[in-house]
């Protein structure tokens, strides 16, 4: 069954701490993203990758880390420098300019 | 990207048409315009998209003017399922620009 995955479904992050939230597909998409939610708002752009060992910042890139050792993976580090990291976070998929998948999101909460 | 100016909401009726409009006035030639909706603490579903001719699938119709300044989304049999948040996205991914921008949406709220 084709899509995109999400893990875990809550995380909860103490302070000080860094954690990461898993994306994963498998329908052999080249292009992937990690958009952030905030309660009522639209979607923001933290990481794009366009193809596997390289990625660009989006428009909220601060405080976050991304790798893309592999096609099918695009893990994202919620450091410590983020300051407000409680949101909603999305990751998407796609193949070079076509039409964006997304993937069940990852809620991430501060104790 | 253009920008858009969505309803805030909508009401419809179980197993009616709903329609959902979407000015994108500013809109350029090569912008796609797209629709994803987006069900309460879910992520964006695709739902359907067109540059210039009226589409159609399995979920839903796309109405394009034929100056491209509006679109409107038809769902031809709204049921509760349907009950979420539209957004209406112009889009030109050709361009290098790869983020889609999502703006407050439309509610559509279908009434039993």
């Amino acid at each position: 069954d084709g899509g995109i995955t999400q893990s875990p479904k809550y995380l909860f992050r103490k302070e000080g701490q860094n954690v990461t939230l898993s994306c994963e597909q498998n329908l052999n998409h080249d292009a992937m993203y990690w958009y952030r939610q905030d309660p009522g708002q639209g979607l923001r752009l933290i990481y794009y990758s366009q193809i596997v060992n390289d990625f660009q910042k989006g428009d909220i890139a601060e405080g976050y880390s991304v790798s893309r050792e592999k096609k099918e993976s695009f893990p994202l580090t919620v450091t410590s420098a983020q300051k407000n990291p409680t949101a909603f976070y999305l990751c998407a998929s796609s193949t070079a300019g076509g039409t964006q998948y997304f993937g069940p999101g990852t809620r991430l909460l501060v104790l | 990207d253009a920008k858009t100016t969505q309803p805030t909401s909508m009401d419809c009726a179980e197993g009616r048409a709903a329609n959902l409009p979407c000015n994108h006035s500013t809109i350029s030639g090569n912008e796609y315009v797209y629709w994803y909706r987006q069900i309460h603490s879910q992520g964006p579903q695709y739902i359907i998209h067109g540059l210039k001719n009226n589409e159609t699938n399995e979920m839903a119709s796309l109405i394009i003017t034929e100056d491209r300044k509006s679109s409107t989304l038809i769902l031809p049999h709204a049921t509760l399922r349907d009950t979420a948040v539209y957004y209406c996205i112009p889009h030109d991914s050709g361009a290098g620009s790869y983020q889609l921008t999502f703006g407050k949406g439309t509610k559509l709220s279908v009434i039993p």
